[in-house]
């Protein structure tokens, strides 16, 4: 079974703080994701990485900056938290460069921030 | 980008069908998912279809796909208090494109 782990459940900054999220997946995929989730918006996409040290802005990169020195890993950061940012953070990923492959989620971080 | 709809709520009584139903735009689209989620947890795939298909049946679930007018819909059988979870579509295309609806969120009364 793919795992995607994401370093924390739940998590409680405060405005203008340096929030890094991490997430590690175990199945040697190349390409991984991070979403948010809010109500009624469904998923939109921050950045995705379909390699070691590529990155690829999404639908919402602003205020937010990734990391992938590793291929299992791939780190979300906020540079400066704002209240607009507490949302569910997910992460995905999937296995192959081109075409369409299925992602496969963590469990999610909850990001607040105060 | 692409616009992926979805009801918000759907509510059903025990052992009966669900359906939920979601629209899409982009035409190109490659594979055609089914996410579930609980609460509190990430999205766990239940199903795809290849965009080429029209149906396809597995256990309860049977998804059906109208290409021509974009319409993706994902009907559960017996529908349990266990399948109350929030039910995204997601469409995929080249080069890793996906794109989520908002989410149906499912209550099943017993």
């Amino acid at each position: 079974d793919v795992k995607v782990t994401q370093s924390s459940r739940y998590l409680v900054k405060r405005t203008g703080e340096k929030v890094f999220l991490e997430c590690v997946q175990d199945m040697d995929h190349e390409n991984m994701f991070w979403y948010r989730q809010d109500p009624g918006l469904g998923l939109r996409l921050i950045y995705f990485s379909y390699d070691v040290k590529m990155k690829e802005k999404g639908d919402i990169p602003e205020g937010y900056s990734v990391s992938r020195e590793k291929k299992e890993r791939f780190s979300l950061i906020l540079e400066s938290a704002s209240t607009n940012q507490t949302s569910m953070y997910l992460c995905a990923s999937s296995l192959r460069l081109g075409g369409t492959d299925t992602q496969y989620f963590g469990p999610g971080t909850r990001l607040t921030v105060l | 980008g692409e616009d992926v709809e979805q009801s918000l709520f759907l509510s059903v009584r025990e052992g009966d069908s669900s359906v939920i139903n979601c629209t899409y735009t982009d035409s190109s689209s490659t594979y055609l998912y089914w996410y579930k989620q609980e609460p509190g947890a990430g999205l766990q795939l239940l199903t795809y279809i290849f965009s080429n298909m029209d149906m396809k049946q597995d256990q309860r679930l049977t998804v059906l796909l109208n290409k021509k007018d974009k319409h993706l819909s994902l009907r559960i059988a017996d529908t349990q208090t266990g399948d109350s979870a929030i039910y995204f579509c997601a469409v995929g295309y080249n080069f890793n494109k996906f794109y989520f609806g908002s989410g149906t969120k499912l209550n099943v009364k017993p």
